[in-house]
Order: C-alpha cells, then structure tokens, then sequence
C-alpha cells in the first residue's frame, strides 16, 4: 500500500527567503506525485504534478519540486516567498494503475513579513 | 459557476440521522472523487467514478456510506446512522481524464459536516 510522509508540520520562514518543504512516500510500483495547496477556507490547488520524464518539475506561482526515485522523495521548493505563500501544501501520491489518491498530513507555511 | 460546487457548505445534525451531500462537478468532467478531510488531517480518498459507474470504492469506510452518479454528472455522498466520527469536511474533486493525465482534479470547497 502506499503512503506519504510529511516530516514538518509547521515551517516557518521569513518573506523572500527560500523554502523546502519535504514529502516521502512509500509504495512497491511506480508512482504519481503531487503537491496541492489549500488557502484557508478554500478548497486544494494542484500546485504540480510528476507522471514521467525530467525529475524537476516547475508548477504555478514559482514553486518546483524534484522526484529522487532512491531517496523516495518529492520535496518542494521555491526561493524566495511571499507573505501570499502562506498556505497548507499537501503532498500526495497515486499509484499507476489506481485512481486511489493518498494525501500526507499536510504542511502549514507560515511566511513572516 | 466554473468551478466544483458542493452544498452545503455547513451540516449540523444529530448522531443517527441520515445525510447527504451534494457534488456539481464541472461541466463535462467525466471523473469525480469524493474525499474526506478530518481535523488536522490530509483528504482521505472515499471513492472516485468514472461517468456513472463507481470504478474504485475502496476508501469508503463501511457499509454506512454510499455514494451515487446516476447521470455522470451531478453525485450525491450519502451517510446513514451517523456517528460522531464522521464529523469532518468532506470534499469533492473532479477531472475531464484519469488522474495521471495532464489535466488536474479541480476541488470544491467542501461541505463541513459536523454530527453532535
């Protein structure tokens, strides 16, 4: 069965500095990865996604994020943020073949003016 | 609208009663899914159609919960004899292909469903 991993429940960090925020998964087949966000209130935003090809991915409003196959990872990152930024993100993982989404815990930036 | 409605928006009820919640995806997505967020939690994948048919229901919890598409378009999410613990935003996506295509599953903002 798959499974998502975020370590950090909370980052904070301050505006226009860069940020990662990491996701492990766990499965035995091939993967699609993905990060969303959710706004307070809102509803989630694919931010990016991995389904094959380059490892670096580049998704809306100057995030990216790179698949490592052997650390099992899938972190995202952005280098310099704003106080709009301030978001829950959520990692989540499908398995080929399946259309069973699994989503982590979630990570809440806070970006500090 | 453009986007994925869901209504409503809150549900306040008591523990036994029978639910139901609504999903109008957007226009022409053929797949929805239905998902549930619990209090500091991720979504929880419950079930994904394609069209009218439920083709992965593996996430429902038990036997409480069903979930209908009689038309491919409009899904109703429906709880019978609720507990306490089905208390929790429940969420609907939807998506014109399979979600490891290149088009995105769009969310709705959720119906909050708390049971007392």
């Amino acid at each position: 069965a798959q499974s998502v991993t975020q370590l950090d429940s909370q980052v904070p960090v301050f505006e226009e500095a860069p940020v990662e925020l990491r996701c492990n998964y766990s499965s035995s087949v091939s993967v699609y990865l993905f990060w969303y966000v959710q706004y307070p209130n809102q509803g989630l935003q694919l931010l990016l996604k991995y389904l094959s090809g380059s490892t670096l991915v580049k998704g809306i409003n100057g995030f990216e994020a790179e698949f490592n196959k052997s650390q099992t990872s899938f972190h995202l990152r952005k280098p310099s943020v704003h106080i709009s930024d301030t978001a829950e993100y959520f990692c989540a993982v499908s398995e080929r073949g399946y259309q069973k989404v699994t989503f982590g815990t979630g990570t809440k930036l806070q970006v500090i003016p | 609208g453009a986007g994925v409605s869901q209504t409503p928006s809150n549900k306040v009820t008591e523990k036994g009663k029978y639910v139901e919640l609504r999903c109008d995806p957007i226009s022409g997505h053929t797949a929805l899914y239905w998902y549930r967020q619990s209090l500091g939690q991720g979504p929880e994948f419950l079930i994904y159609f394609q069209g009218t048919g439920a083709a992965d229901d593996s996430g429902l919890p038990n036997d409480r919960f069903f979930a209908v598409r009689p038309e491919g378009s409009v899904s109703t999410l429906k709880i019978q004899r609720t507990e306490r613990g089905d208390s929790a935003v429940y969420l609907c996506a939807s998506s014109s292909q399979r979600v490891w295509s290149n088009q995105p599953q769009h969310f709705g903002d959720g119906t909050r469903l708390s049971i007392l």
